[in-house]
């Protein structure tokens, strides 16, 4: 079975540009949580969606956006690029998501570079 | 902020046992134990995860001790490929069950 994908695989933009990342989750799972990663740093949590709404969201601000499809896979996306923003977005997928014990599975991540 | 704290680095020879320490005092009664790993760059990957048990699967074991404050994640054989950032993390049990995450420890296996 095909993992959880993500693309693009990089992606370079300039300050103030607008970026659409995109996720396919695990077949048969429901939700999908994407993560920041800063360089050097642990992945930050940003959204969590299950059955196309919103369940979750961490401390990220409205330029940050996200939406989840009826077949599960989701888009993630950023306005008004700013140089802080480079980085390593994660998506990850879990069943339901709504238990401790639900493992989320991530995919290789989009590299955002901002220049 | 994280719940967990892990050392920044640790080194193990091929061959031998890793042993992972991650302290997680302040974790709740029905709060679960995650361990990841991440290979440079590439996505985090699944290792393991407990509540108050040991747990074994096909990649390491994990042991979590009786006033669960502490856990050691044990990779028995250790190999070049396991060199990687491993995360410990408490999965906050919150209506999202979103994963916050440390620095990790930086684990290098040495041939």
């Amino acid at each position: 079975d095909a993992g959880v994908t993500q693309s693009p695989t990089h992606l370079i933009k300039t300050r103030g540009q607008h970026v659409t990342l995109r996720c396919s989750p695990i077949s048969g799972h429901k939700s999908v949580s994407w993560y920041q990663q800063v360089l050097g740093q642990g992945p930050q949590f940003i959204f969590q969606y299950y059955e196309k709404e919103e369940r979750g969201r961490g401390n990220f601000p409205d330029r940050f956006s996200a939406r989840q499809f009826p077949n599960y896979s989701s888009e993630l996306n950023v306005n008004a690029l700013l140089l802080g923003d480079s980085a390593l977005y994660l998506c990850a997928s879990s069943l339901a998501g709504l238990r401790g014990t639900d493992t989320q599975y991530f995919g290789p991540g989009t590299r955002l570079t901002v220049l | 902020d994280a719940k967990t704290t892990q050392p920044p680095s640790m080194d193990c020879a091929e061959g031998r046992a890793a042993n992972l320490p991650c302290n997680h005092s302040t974790i709740s009664g029905n709060e679960y134990v995650y361990w990841y790993r991440q290979i440079h760059s590439q996505g985090p990957q699944y290792i393991i995860h407990g509540l108050k048990n040991n747990e074994t699967n096909e990649m390491a074991s994990l042991i979590i001790t009786e006033d669960r404050k502490s856990s050691t994640l044990i990779l028995p054989h250790a190999t070049l490929r396991d060199t990687a950032v491993y995360y410990c993390i408490v999965r906050v049990g919150n209506s999202n069950y979103q994963l916050i995450w440390g620095a990790g420890t930086k684990l290098i296996i040495k041939p």
